[in-house]
């Protein structure tokens, strides 16, 4: 059972650079999102997505690109990547519907550094 | 706004009673959950209550769900070191949007 799986674990990035969070899931959920998690702010929205080719954006989202081509995948893109970003990036998906209880999955997280 | 606070530590001893707080703004909301999340892992579901419920009950956790003050807590009877970990408390404040707490830290002493 994959369940939502995130590559890379651990990046380490110069300012400037770009690079592309990868998210896929198993599960055919509708709903998949980004989130960061930073200490002491709990998890934060970047952006979400209802189902292929429709996106929308969260709490946070400067500074960061998504696309949902296919209902497994929605990559997460940091165009010029900031110290700012360094954190843990978490995706997460779900049942759309009124006769789910909305639970998300969770993938392990993505921790990026920033330099 | 929006917002759900909890603490941001708790600590217990082995054997005793956790109670993990959160309070939350959304009176609409249909879904109030606790995620646990172990260190270096992802957020898991442990347990949710609809809000039309007052309390609900699953092994050793009890949520309350008190409406009128928007104040959710979980209890986890006989809390063991296998409990230790961050645990947030969301709520679904809408079709497509989920508020989460800070985290609270549980560290359960031997």
């Amino acid at each position: 059972n994959a369940g939502v799986t995130q590559t890379p674990k651990f990046q380490v990035l110069k300012t400037g650079q770009s690079m592309t969070l990868q998210c896929a899931q198993d599960m055919n959920h509708e709903y998949m999102s980004w989130y960061r998690q930073d200490p002491g702010m709990g998890l934060r929205l970047i952006h979400y997505s209802v189902g292929a080719g429709i996106t929308d954006q969260g709490e946070v989202p400067n500074g960061y690109n998504v696309s949902r081509s296919t209902t497994e995948d929605f990559p997460l893109r940091l165009l010029s990547a900031a110290p700012s970003q360094t954190s843990v990036y978490f995706c997460a998906s779900s049942y759309l519907g009124t006769a789910n209880t909305g639970e998300l999955f969770f993938g392990e997280g993505s921790r990026l550094t920033v330099l | 706004g929006e917002d759900v606070e909890q603490s941001l530590f708790l600590s217990v001893r082995e054997g005793d009673s956790s109670v993990i707080n959160c309070t939350y703004t959304d009176s609409s909301s249909t879904y109030l959950y606790w995620y646990k999340q172990e260190p270096g892992a992802g957020l898991q579901l442990l347990t949710y209550i609809f809000s039309n419920m007052d309390m609900k009950q699953d092994q050793r956790l009890t949520v309350l769900l008190n409406k009128k003050d928007k104040h959710l807590s979980l209890r986890i009877a006989d809390t063991q070191t296998g409990d230790s970990a961050i645990y947030f408390c969301a709520e679904k404040a809408g079709t497509y949007k989920y508020i989460f707490g800070t985290g609270t830290r549980l560290k359960v002493l031997a």
